[in-house]
């Protein structure tokens, strides 16, 4: 159980295009969704907490109208790099909260390597 | 503010003897959780094991458990019988406080030697 998905698994883009990511709780219902991003060897960096139903809430730093996000149903949250550039590529992760034996805790998917040329 | 520490950049072990990644963590908040992760050169995080602070035991699942010491502020993986598989970078975490949020250590990359 607990399986989340992620979709794209790898994109290529042009400068200036966007690109959308989905993340999907493929057997459980999530309210909460959470989008990170890891630099090469480095930890993730927590980007925005999703919440289905309302306006995500954003880290420190993270610019609101550059990384859309989007928690339209239970199951799935999209996150859209605007007008990407190549300081935005990067390995994009996603997670949803679910439970283990009753506690919290969060399933990631794949991720979503992202390369702008 | 919740931070977690992990001291070791990188570790080697022989296959099928045991390893020990070292986690410390800070936090004021009385409940907590502290989890490990691995991700593998996919980039997949996979959940790995849980300890809640009020925990009397130390988690085990199959191969992996975790060494919680309160007082000290650690909870330590330990891999028994290493596998060539084990080969991963290896995330402690720890939520709580407001946004039950994760944070996580820099992260431990194992390599397991045949």
């Amino acid at each position: 159980g607990a399986v989340v998905s992620q979709h794209p698994s790898w994109v290529i883009c042009k400068s200036g295009t966007s690109v959308k990511i989905e993340c999907r709780s493929l057997d459980f219902q999530a309210t909460t969704m959470f989008w990170y991003r890891q630099f090469p060897k480095q930890s993730l960096m927590l980007m925005a907490t999703s919440n289905e139903g309302s306006k995500a809430t954003y880290e420190q730093g993270v610019e609101k109208d550059k990384f859309l996000i989007n928690h339209a149903s239970l199951t799935l949250s999209t996150l859209t790099v605007t007008s990407a550039h190549p300081e935005d590529s990067s390995f994009y992760i996603c997670s949803a909260r679910d439970t283990w034996r009753g506690w919290e805790t969060q399933y990631f998917g794949p991720g979503t390597r992202l390369l702008v040329l | 503010a919740q931070k977690i520490t992990q001291t070791q950049p990188g570790m080697f072990v022989q296959e099928k003897e045991a390893v020990t990644l070292d986690c410390t963590y800070d936090t004021s908040d009385p409940s907590y959780g502290l989890f490990w992760y691995k991700q593998p050169s996919s980039g997949e995080m996979i959940f790995l094991i849980y300890q809640g602070s009020y925990d009397q035991q130390n988690a085990t699942e199959g191969r992996y458990s975790l060494n919680f010491q309160k007082a000290r502020k650690s909870a330590n993986l330990v891999i028994s019988a290493s596998q060539l598989g084990d080969s991963a970078m290896y995330f402690c975490a720890m939520n709580g406080g407001y946004g039950n949020k994760l944070v996580f250590g820099a992260g431990t990359i194992l390599r397991v030697k045949s």
